[in-house]
């Protein structure tokens, strides 16, 4: 069985630029969380999405928009970059809709903004 | 809106020792409750879970019970020991106008041999 998988594992922007966050689920999840977490903090629920869908959604603007594919992979995309974006970018895969299912966490990709 | 609230560390024990971290939640819905844990260089991974009140999860010798009453989920475990530090992450997840999770600030614990 093969567990979640993000990439880059690093990565390093300027302010103002895009960026594009990739995860596989993993296998037999059609469920993924993207989540940011800052140095000493707990993770941030950014969105959820359920079958290609977005099901949930938390206090990020518009400028974090995601995706997911057929296969389930998702993406992350965070628009016109600030310096409060860097932080530790964390997804989750889990089966089904209930908020009972364990999330199973990748990784992470680390983003610096400078 | 939604959160938690978990105590503030560094906790620091001998290896041993009782341990007990508090978190509390406020929610709008009926959420399931979880603490998750990341050990030194992993990512974050389940520890237990409690779907709904009187649940008790327990996983690796701890416990923790979804006390609606007092909105609390504290984790315990009787005897720590050195592979038990960590950082400690109690988390609530609620389907209530879409799905959400959210999460406490984490607790780092230090166990001393």
């Amino acid at each position: 069985e093969t567990g979640v998988t993000q990439s880059p594992t690093h990565l390093i922007k300027t302010r103002g630029q895009q960026v594009t966050l990739r995860c596989s689920s993993q296998s037999g999840h059609n469920t993924v969380s993207w989540y940011q977490q800052a140095l000493g903090q707990g993770p941030q629920f950014i969105f959820q999405y359920y079958r290609e869908e977005e099901n949930g959604r938390g206090n990020f603007p518009p400028r974090f928009s995601g995706l997911q594919f057929p296969n389930y992979s998702s993406e992350l995309n965070v628009n016109a970059l600030e310096l409060d974006d860097s932080a530790l970018y964390l997804c989750a895969s889990s089966w089904g809709l209930a908020a009972q299912e364990t999330q199973y966490f990748g990784p992470g990709t680390r983003l610096l903004v400078l | 809106g939604d959160s938690v609230t978990q105590m503030e560390g560094p906790v620091t024990l001998s290896e041993e020792a009782f341990l007990t971290i508090n978190c509390t939640y406020t929610a709008t819905g009926y959420p399931s409750l979880f603490w998750y844990v990341q050990y030194p260089g992993e990512g974050l991974q389940l520890l237990l879970k409690a779907t709904k009140a009187d649940d008790k999860g327990s996983n690796k010798g701890f416990e923790a019970t979804y006390r609606k009453e007092t909105t609390s989920f504290h984790l315990e475990k009787g005897s720590v020991q050195v592979s038990d530090s960590a950082v400690y992450f109690c988390a609530l997840s609620d389907n209530t106008g879409g799905f959400k999770t959210i999460f406490g600030a984490g607790t780092r614990l230090f166990v001393k041999a």
